[in-house]
């Protein structure tokens, strides 16, 4: 079966310090890979998607950005975090992707993030 | 442009009655609609979804959702409800001829009340 694992769970960093969040998925090979903010425990936005290696989507210009260097592993990352980073980040993943894809995204743990 | 409204910030319950979580949506083609719940300080985990077909869907938990074309809903329902059923619920749409990403609904605080 398939997991998803996301670290860590929670983090507390200061104003312009560097950010670094992980995600790995098991079980699959070739999934989309998604991250996601969510801001006060409810609306979800969608930050990235990727649907490969170095494939990267970029949903919202923000202060960070998306990696992927191998198939089932996605970064999200900052080089300098403000405190409107601030939120609950969500790693996600879905079979292959296509217009007419139907697959549900499954969720990770997720990684409270606090910017001080 | 798709998109959801759950009119519903909150939704009370007392334990063993039927409940219902309301949900409509806007998409360009046919709908792909899901639930999801997610629990204080977890990921949100996937409860059912309407593809195409029976216009009832079962899902996990016991909790089943009532696709209706014309009014363009997708409500999530469940014949009796658990405290253990508090949580928050998010509804979300893909039209199928659509390349875009899914779209949430705000979600809905669903309390069962003992």
């Amino acid at each position: 079966s398939q997991t998803i694992h996301q670290w860590p769970a929670t983090l507390v960093q200061p104003v312009g310090s560097p950010l670094s969040l992980e995600c790995t998925v098991e079980g699959t090979s070739n999934p989309n890979l998604y991250w996601y903010r969510q801001a006060a425990g409810r609306g979800l936005q969608l930050l990235f998607y990727s649907i490969g290696i170095d494939q990267i989507s970029s949903e919202v210009p923000q202060n960070l950005s998306a990696s992927r260097p191998q198939d089932r592993q996605f970064i999200l990352s900052s080089k300098k975090l403000l405190l409107s980073d601030s939120g609950f980040y969500l790693c996600a993943w879905s079979l292959a992707w296509s217009p007419q894809s139907n697959s549900p995204l499954h969720f990770g743990n997720g990684t409270r993030l606090t910017v001080t | 442009a798709q998109s959801v409204a759950q009119p519903e910030d909150q939704v009370n319950v007392a334990e063993g009655n039927p409940l219902t979580v309301k949900c409509t949506y806007s998409v360009s083609g046919n709908p792909y609609l899901f639930w999801y719940v997610q629990y204080p300080n977890r990921g949100l985990q996937f409860l059912l979804k309407y593809i195409t077909g029976d216009n009832l869907v079962k899902g996990s938990y016991g909790f089943e959702a009532e696709f209706n074309k014309s009014q363009t809903s997708f409500h999530l329902k469940k014949p009796s409800a658990l405290v253990s059923d508090s949580a928050l619920y998010f509804c979300a749409v893909r039209g199928s001829g659509s390349a875009r990403q899914l779209t949430f609904g705000s979600g809905t605080q669903l309390t069962v009340l003992p």
